[in-house]
């Protein structure tokens, strides 16, 4: 079956330390490949997307991601993080022939303290 | 972007009631889903729902437990039917902006049930 895995579900970092959280996904020959952030008591908002095109995509609040075929992998970076950044961090994957389904990862806990 | 309202934000239930989630969207889509993310989980589909067309179930939901309405290209409800403690949940509603396959979401029906 096809699988999304977030190997961590929770990153504490500090405020101005870099980030990268962890995404692979099952084998495909095709992909598109997201991140999503739910902050607090809220919905998911799209970070950013890979379709096609340069492995290295940039995303809001400084966010960016690379998509690496070989380890099919598609994990998430920011260079230094604030405060507000703390939220779920949500994977998701749709893989070719599945009807546009997005498939997503159990979620990253990001928690950036003072 | 699109714009989701979902009606009601939050909503506290009694065991063996039923609630009808309401999702409006500001602009004509195709595909309609609804997904749900039990406490500390990451989302898991309930059902894709197409204009003129019968709900299409994931595994694991059916259309008993959750009815699915989608009387034109803006609007759909969710009815979790005789709901029980495992049901409380939040509800997402998101709809799909193709070809990017990206979805948008509504900011969740947040269900309790006692």
């Amino acid at each position: 079956a096809q699988s999304v895995t977030q190997l961590d579900s929770q990153v504490p970092v500090f405020e101005e330390a870099p980030v990268e959280l962890r995404c692979n996904y099952s084998s495909s020959v095709s992909v598109y490949l997201f991140w999503y952030v739910q902050y607090p008591n809220q919905g998911l908002q799209l970070l950013l997307k890979y379709l096609s095109g340069s492995t290295l995509v940039k995303g809001i609040n400084g966010f960016e991601a690379e998509f690496n075929k070989s380890q099919t992998s598609f994990h998430l970076r920011k260079p230094s993080v604030h405060i507000s950044d703390t939220a779920e961090y949500f994977c998701a994957v749709i893989f070719g022939g599945s009807n546009y389904k997005l498939t997503f990862g159990k979620g990253t806990l990001l928690t950036v303290n003072p | 972007s699109a714009v989701i309202s979902q009606k009601p934000s939050r909503d506290i239930c009694q065991r063996g009631t039923s609630l009808t989630i309401q999702c409006q969207v500001d602009s004509q889509v195709t595909m309609m889903f609804w997904y749900r993310q039990q406490p500390g989980q990451s989302l898991t589909l309930i059902a894709t729902a197409n204009q003129g067309s019968e709900a299409t179930y994931e595994s694991g939901f059916v259309i008993d437990k959750f009815p699915i309405s989608r009387p034109n290209l803006t609007f759909s409800t969710l009815t979790v039917s005789n709901m029980s403690p495992e049901d409380s949940s939040i509800y997402l509603c998101s709809v799909e902006r193709t070809p990017t396959g990206e979805l948008f979401f509504g900011e969740g029906s947040r269900l309790t049930v006692l």
